[in-house]
């Protein structure tokens, strides 16, 4: 099983519509998650991070976890075409005294039609 | 703009040739990270510096060696590469504890001819 799980998508939505992207993780003791943003040719850039059970929220992005199920999620609301990109799924696995490790999922790629 | 600053941006090399990727970082955070990415393939984690020791090596071939000469340094050497290690090659750094985010830098496009 992989550490960091996510559908690869494409996922196509119309514009001003939610896009819904999830992933699940293996290791029960992670602590800390991360969405990522990567558009073609260029590096990621941090979204959201989430660490508590429940739900984030930052302008048009939710970020869900659900530690119990091994569950993170990102909403994206009224999805815009600048939106089009990969959205990468990052867990931190310890040990956190050698700077943490983060995994990657396979990212999503998201398509926002006009 | 990134906080991340990575040379060269791009970088074609022979595979008897020696180059070194260079990172720099002044956010006065304590781990500075490799990673390795292929084309439509998440980055891939190599190597990790806490505290400007190396805590990670993820079984790298020895042809890439890395170096933290401070804290806001980070290279990475390159020696006899092969074909299939063109890749962009991504320098990022965080405060090293759990749950800091990483910042990436723009990363080296690499091609190994």
């Amino acid at each position: 099983q992989k550490e960091v799980e996510q559908n690869s998508g494409p996922l196509s939505v119309p514009e001003g519509a939610i896009a819904s992207l999830n992933c699940t993780y293996s290791d029960r003791g992670s602590q800390s998650f991360f969405w990522y943003r990567q558009y073609s040719g260029k590096s990621p850039e941090l979204i959201m991070s989430i660490y508590s059970n429940g739900d984030k929220e930052d302008g048009r992005f939710t970020a869900q976890l659900n530690k119990a199920s091994q569950y993170v999620s990102l909403l994206i609301r009224d999805s815009q075409p600048s939106d089009s990109a990969t959205y990468l799924c990052a867990v931190n696995i310890l040990p956190e005294n050698q700077g943490g490790k983060l995994i990657f999922g396979q990212g999503t790629e998201l398509s926002v039609k006009p | 703009d990134t906080e991340v600053t990575q040379t060269p941006k791009h970088l074609v090399m022979g595979m008897t040739n020696k180059k070194s990727l260079k990172c720099e970082q002044h956010m006065g955070h304590r781990a500075m990270y490799w990673y390795k990415q292929k084309a439509k393939k998440p980055p891939e984690l190599m190597f990790v510096y806490s505290y400007e020791k190396l805590s990670i090596n993820e079984s790298v071939p020895s042809r890439f060696s890395p170096e933290c000469p401070n804290s806001s340094l980070l290279n990475l050497h390159l020696h006899a590469l092969q074909p299939e290690d063109s890749a962009l090659y991504l320098c990022a750094s965080s405060q090293g504890t759990y749950n800091s985010p990483l910042h990436f830098g723009n990363g080296t496009r690499l091609t190994v001819t």
